[in-house]
């Protein structure tokens, strides 16, 4: 069964750099999604991605986040100057549509980031 | 706000005993209802999910949930689980109004004892 690939497994990184986690999604996928859980609390919706641009975003997603399809394949998520309430384990998922017409998301493994 | 709660924060079992984990969500309109789970190292997988038609919905390895309009839930049930079954199970709803957006449980951590 095709999976959604993330890489790295677990990122360190000292406070204040950047970031970019990486994610294959699913091949014949066209919605692309970003989730965090920070330890001990809830899964949170960071972003939607469709058709290049973003779809939606949670009030988590600020200026300090981006996402890009680079090519037709890798679907990444930027953190340009990490701080220490960023490390959480990071999701990506895809689905074939939107999630609302009987398309569930299929999610990656997870990047742990910790931010020293 | 909207909210998804699992009351369940760690559920112990023996095999072979029945499963029953709640969520609750507090949207009122159309929604459609997921159930993920996640073993040991792994990734979220869909156990399964309710879009529409007969609320009482039938997943993967014997799980089943239903989905109770009136009371805004859509519980998890197995009638007897297996150590296999150890993980951790997540609810998430989908709203009608949003493009895509989850909103999950905090999550529910099942041990089953052999």
């Amino acid at each position: 069964e095709p999976e959604v690939t993330q890489t790295p497994s677990h990122q360190v990184t000292q406070m204040g750099q950047e970031v970019i986690l990486r994610c294959v999604p699913i091949s014949n996928h066209l919605y692309f999604y970003w989730y965090r859980q920070i330890l001990g609390q809830k899964v949170e919706f960071l972003v939607s991605f469709y058709n290049n641009e973003i779809s939606e975003k949670s009030e988590i997603f600020d200026d300090q986040f981006s996402v890009e399809r680079p090519d037709g394949s890798n679907f990444t998520l930027k953190i340009r100057s990490t701080k220490l309430e960023d490390s959480a384990m990071y999701f990506c998922a895809s689905s074939k549509s939107g999630t609302g017409i009987n398309q569930p998301q299929h999610f990656g493994d997870g990047t742990r980031l910790s931010i020293l | 706000a909207q909210s998804v709660s699992q009351h369940n924060h760690h559920v112990i079992l023996s095999e072979a005993a029945s499963l029953e984990l709640g969520c609750n969500y507090s949207y009122g309109g159309t929604v459609n209802l997921f159930w993920y789970v996640q073993y040991p190292g792994q990734h979220l997988q869909l156990l399964l999910k309710y879009f529409s038609g007969d609320p009482l919905v039938k997943g993967i390895k014997g799980f089943e949930a239903e989905f109770i309009k009136s009371k805004f839930s859509f519980n998890l049930r197995k009638p007897s689980v297996q150590w296999s079954d150890t993980a951790e199970y997540f609810c998430a709803v989908y709203r009608g109004s949003t493009l895509g957006r989850l909103y999950f449980g905090r999550g529910t951590q099942l041990t089953v004892w052999p």
